[in-house]
């Protein structure tokens, strides 16, 4: 079964405090990799989708990476508009249907 | 481009109730997926549908049933509402082959089980 584990749980930054979120996954055989920010009572907001092994993403102060077994979210000199949860999801092979999500990192950036 | 919406936003409903939630797909996309929410936790598959037909579910049980139109909207029941089903429900479009294809989220239905 499709596992999705995200660390930390929680994570305070302050403006301009860059920081890495973690996420780790175990899947038979990976489709793609997706990240997702949720701002609190809404739905998912797509950020990236990562494929393959190597791959790397970005987007404003975001880049995001892939190896065999882990995900990398970087947020480099964050700002207050940053705060949210993040989420991590999987896609399995063979099974173009479910995503399976982590628990989410929830970051906070201060000014 | 319209983006995925769903109605209600907020619903209360009391234990053994039935409910129904509803979902229009981004324009242009021909796949449906739904997903629970509990507080503090990430979204859980329950189904997704394709050209009118379930393509796949997740571990929920039967009271979970759920509709695609031909406009490509989509509905999802609930029956004998249980106190565990309050949470946010989450519909996510997506165009390709069944489920292919980057999954947009919709704002979510928030829904209390009294």
């Amino acid at each position: 079964e499709d596992q999705v584990t995200q660390s930390p749980e929680a994570l305070r930054l302050q403006e301009g405090e860059s920081s890495s979120l973690n996420c780790s996954y175990t899947v038979s055989g990976l489709r793609g990799l997706f990240w997702y920010r949720q701002d609190p009572g809404k739905g998912p907001e797509f950020l990236f989708t990562l494929y393959s092994a190597g791959e790397e993403k970005e987007k404003e102060r975001l880049k995001a990476t892939l190896t065999k077994k882990e995900s990398f979210l970087h947020i480099t000199a964050p700002k207050p508009e940053d705060s949210a949860t993040y989420l991590c999801a999987v896609q399995e092979a063979g099974t173009a249907s479910k995503l399976t999500f982590g628990t989410g990192t929830r970051l906070q950036v201060t000014l | 481009e319209t983006g995925v919406t769903q109605s209600p936003t907020h619903l209360i409903k009391t234990r053994g109730q039935q409910v129904t939630l509803r979902c229009s797909s981004q324009s242009g996309h021909n796949t449906v997926s739904w997903y629970q929410q509990a507080l503090g936790q990430g979204p859980q598959f329950i189904f997704q549908y394709y050209r009118e037909e379930e393509n796949g579910r997740g571990n929920f049980p039967p009271r979970f049933s759920g509709l695609q139109f031909p406009n490509y909207s989509s509905e999802l029941n609930v029956n004998a509402l249980e106190l565990d089903d309050s949470a946010l429900y989450l519909c996510a479009s997506s165009l390709g082959t069944g489920g292919l294809g980057t999954q947009y989220f919709g704002p979510g239905t928030r829904l209390t089980v009294l």
